[in-house]
């Protein structure tokens, strides 16, 4: 069973330009989650998005990040106009459960961003 | 609100020597509590838990005991091995208000030696 998915693992983009990260879950899950991982700092969490629904995005930015999961497709993150401070690690987690429960969170590779 | 706060790395430690990363938290319910292990380039894993106050998670010779008395939940292996280079991060979870959205440490780097 192929685990969680993520693309690119890297991704470099300069100011101004938008970041478009892409999240497959695991087969069967329909519960994902986005977190940021900045340097020498913990994951935040930023959204947990069901198919065609946002549940909870109270950590996301409220400018410049959108986020999606669309009936058919992967999960895309999408960050408009990056700027510096939006380099970081951004990890996808996938869960079969309704709740959430953190211990059937599987995290994908993450996708590391750079802005020049 | 909730909060994890984790000692500052790296932690560097002979293969064979005996390992502790400490972990405290604070939160508004009743919380469960993880440890997730992240190798080089890959994501989280979810290393051991434990969802009431004095049990004990382990996995893979990793331990560690949910102390409600001292809000603690610090990790422990007996004999480390080169293999266990990683970053280690303490995590909460609590229901309160029906959201299990996890609250996550910053993270202890652990790099052993042969």
């Amino acid at each position: 069973n192929a685990g969680v998915m993520q693309n690119p693992r890297h991704l470099v983009r300069r100011r101004g330009q938008e970041a478009r990260l892409r999240c497959s879950p695991m087969k069967g899950h329909s519960h994902v989650y986005w977190y940021r991982q900045l340097p020498e700092e913990g994951l935040k969490f930023m959204v947990y998005l069901q198919k065609e629904n946002i549940i909870d995005e109270s950590g996301m930015p409220k400018e410049r990040f959108s986020a999606e999961f669309p009936k058919e497709g992967p999960s895309i993150l999408r960050i408009q106009q990056v700027v510096r401070g939006d380099s970081a690690a951004y990890f996808c987690a996938s869960s079969p459960s309704p709740r959430g429960v953190t211990d059937t969170q599987y995290f994908g590779p993450g996708t590391r961003l750079t802005v020049l | 609100g909730n909060s994890v706060t984790q000692m500052e790395g790296p932690v560097t430690l002979s293969e064979e020597a005996f390992l502790t990363i400490n972990c405290t938290y604070t939160a508004t319910g009743y919380p469960s509590l993880f440890w997730y292990v992240q190798y080089p380039g890959e994501g989280l894993q979810l290393l051991l838990k434990a969802t009431k106050a004095d049990d004990k998670g382990s996995n893979k010779g990793f331990e560690a005991t949910y102390r409600k008395e001292t809000t603690s939940f610090h990790l422990e292996k007996g004999s480390v091995q080169v293999s266990d280079s990683a970053v280690y991060f303490c995590a909460l979870s609590d229901s309160t208000g029906g959201s299990y959205i996890p609250t996550f440490g910053r993270g202890t780097s652990l790099i052993v030696h042969p």
